[in-house]
């Protein structure tokens, strides 16, 4: 039934390890995001995919590498986790540029 | 995309109209006003958009002004689950463009 599902929804990891975020989006929606919401509660974006096709990448480091194996999927591979990632990370979707994006709950993560 | 300008807080009692307004003098003529909210600990919630006439959901309605440089949010009979951060954006809507998010404007609803 949700329309925008992430897993998992809480990650405590430790520094240099990489861990995954999934997203799925059972909307029939064209374009997905990655959000992130640091402590400041600034939420911004980091990538888009348009039909699996990364259309943003918004100066983010290497260390996050976004991947779409189809229009329903969006993951977030994170490699040698740093204490700065902690953030709460939200994946997104919509029908096209003038249509409302659809959150998901958020992944909150916590590197120690 | 132009910047938007908010209120940091306001209250609201229930049952009574909130009215939340947003200050976009650098609009430009493609660009649309878009009201998302955040309750807290969820992700955002799209609210309503509209570019030059007032516009009408199950939600809320949004008052653009004529000269398209302020607009304001109503939610007609606010309620408990109204409390929420409001983020007024303005947005050109193209595939490369950006939804950005500020500040917004902390709605806290009084029973």
């Amino acid at each position: 039934d949700t329309a925008v599902s992430q897993t998992p929804k809480y990650l405590v990891t430790q520094m240099g390890n990489d861990k995954s975020i999934k997203c799925e989006q059972n909307l029939g929606h064209d374009t997905m995001y990655w959000y992130k919401q640091d402590s400041k509660k600034f939420l911004k974006i980091m990538f888009s995919y348009n039909n699996k096709e990364l259309i943003i990448n918004e100066t983010v480091p290497n260390r996050f590498s976004p991947k779409s194996p189809d229009k329903a999927h969006l993951n977030l591979h994170i490699n040698s986790l740093e204490l700065g990632d902690s953030a709460v990370y939200f994946c997104a979707s919509s029908q096209g540029a003038l249509y409302g994006y659809t959150f998901g709950s958020g992944t909150r993560l916590t590197v120690v | 995309d132009a910047k938007t300008t908010q209120p940091t807080s306001m209250d609201c009692a229930e049952g009574r109209a909130a009215n939340l307004p947003c200050n976009h003098s650098t609009i430009s003529g493609n660009e649309y006003v878009y009201w998302y909210r955040q309750i807290h600990s969820q992700g955002p919630q799209y609210i309503i958009h509209g570019l030059k006439n007032n516009e009408t959901n199950e939600m809320a309605s949004l008052i653009i002004t004529e000269d398209r440089k302020s607009s304001t949010l109503i939610l007609p009979h606010a309620t408990l689950r109204d409390t929420a951060v409001y983020y007024c954006i303005v947005y050109r809507g193209s595939t490369l463009g950006r939804l950005y998010f500020g500040r917004g404007t902390q709605l806290t609803v009084w029973p």
